[in-house]
């Protein structure tokens, strides 16, 4: 079963503004990590934002922010004041288990890819 | 560079061919990890290693082949591979909790 959702296959936003990247999971563990990467057209991943499910407050980090909703278990990326730069695949994972011991796989959603118009 | 490197960046082979990816990484972490990334698809995790022990196989076809000698490296040996398995290949590691560091990938094309 599927337990990463992104349902945006394609984005577009104009440069300057602000954008939001859905993502849904499902878990039953209570201990769990949510991932964003972002994926340039070169193909290395970089890490961009963690939450972890018993952060109480949504994670920041710089211009990337995650909207983080338990109850709803989703965790949309928010990208304030896009560039161009921006323009690549972004992609939601999640970790269950936090535990020693337990290498914890990351599950990525299917991505989302984004583009940044001038 | 992001700690975790993997060579080659491409590589071209003929299904009779015998090749295979490295990964290293020295950031002190003890699972390493293989994923596949084909156009239009999630990433898929292949294989997984904690303390240079074999975790998870996911059903990969036995023309991959892992190893890991040590907890800083992985390799992936390919052989008769077919053209399906054209892909992107990437290395990860991690400590037991926390996120990711990934390698920048094999772009790999069978032919």
């Amino acid at each position: 079963a599927q337990k990463i959702t992104q349902t945006q296959p394609g984005m577009f936003v104009q440069e300057k503004e602000a954008v939001t990247l859905d993502c849904t999971y499902d878990t039953s563990d209570q201990s769990y990590g949510l991932f964003w990467y972002k994926q340039p057209s070169s193909g290395e991943m970089i890490f961009l934002i963690y939450q972890g499910s018993y952060d109480e407050q949504n994670a920041t980090e710089g211009r990337y922010s995650l909207n983080f909703q338990k109850a709803r278990k989703s965790a949309n990326l928010v990208i304030s004041a896009s560039q161009l730069g921006d323009s690549a695949m972004y992609f939601c994972a999640m970790r269950e288990g936090q535990g020693s011991g337990n290498t914890g796989k990351l599950i990525f959603g299917q991505g989302t890819t984004l583009q940044v118009k001038p | 560079e992001t700690g975790v490197t993997q060579t080659p960046r491409h590589l071209v082979m003929g299904m009779t061919n015998k090749k295979s990816l490295k990964c290293e990484q020295h950031l002190g972490h003890n699972a390493m990890y293989w994923y596949k990334q084909s156009a239009k698809k999630p990433l898929e995790l292949m294989f997984v290693y904690n303390f240079k022990e074999q975790t998870e196989n996911n059903s990969v076809p036995s023309r991959f082949s892992p190893e890991c000698p040590n907890s800083s490296h992985l390799f992936l040996h390919l052989h008769t591979l077919q053209p399906e398995d054209s892909a992107l290949y990437l290395c990860a590691s991690s400590h037991n909790i926390g996120g990711y560091t990934f390698g920048s990938g094999t772009r790999l094309t069978v032919v």
